[in-house]
């Protein structure tokens, strides 16, 4: 079984610029999750769907941060206009229900480092 | 992300010995205590968790340990090995909460041989 695939998985952008990462999840999970690890600290969840509707996105920057997800499917996280305090993984993970206990399975992460 | 508190920030262990991290929560409405393992450059991974009907769970080298009257629940790592050189995450959810894990600020933990 594939697992959550990330792309790209580095990015060095200036501040002020925009930058999109891609995730698609394992095959079949309707829940989709994006997470920010800063270094040395554990993952902060910025925003989770379900199918392609939004269940949580109370701790995503609305003023900079975006998230879709079309079809129930892949999903896109986008940042503009990029602050140095962005530069962390984004760790997109997935899982087959939304319910408490369902195991969430993670990618490899796309690393961001604003200059 | 200050509900959770894990400790110790960082633990070193000889190899064969018991690696034990401790999880300290404050909101009593977590159901599910999973422990997740994080290797450099990957995402974490689900190692092993419990509900908190059980005072604990063994699996393999590894076991949690819950104290529900506590709120705390512990990871032990025995026979420790260099392969578990990682760091480790606790991450409780919510009951009814929609899955959300709230994770802790992690151990790093290094085996030495």
């Amino acid at each position: 079984e594939a697992g959550v695939a990330q792309s790209p998985r580095y990015k060095i952008i200036e501040k002020r610029q925009s930058v999109a990462f891609w995730c698609n999840p394992i095959s079949g999970h309707a829940t989709l999750y994006w997470y920010q690890q800063i270094l040395g600290q554990g993952p902060k969840l910025l925003i989770q769907f379900q199918n392609n509707g939004v269940v949580d996105d109370s701790q995503l920057p609305k003023d900079r941060f975006s998230a879709e997800r079309l079809k129930g499917v892949d999903s896109t996280l986008k940042i503009q206009p990029a602050k140095l305090e962005d530069s962390a993984v984004y760790l997109c993970a997935s899982s087959s229900s939304q319910l408490s206990g369902n195991t969430i399975y993670f990618g490899e992460g796309s690393w961001l480092t604003v200059v | 992300q200050q509900q959770v508190k894990q400790s110790p920030q960082s633990l070193i262990v000889q190899k064969g010995g018991i690696s034990i991290i401790n999880c300290a929560y404050e909101n009593t409405a977590f159901d599910y205590f999973p422990w997740y393992q994080q290797f450099p450059g990957k995402g974490p991974a689900l190692l092993i968790a419990i509900r908190p009907d059980v005072s604990e769970k063994k699996e393999g080298r590894f076991t949690i340990s819950f104290n529900k009257s506590a709120k705390q629940f512990s990871l032990h790592i025995m026979d420790s090995q260099p392969g578990d050189s990682a760091t480790y995450f606790c991450a409780p959810s919510i009951s009814g909460g929609y899955n959300k894990l709230i994770f802790g600020a992690g151990t790093r933990l290094a085996v030495h041989p």
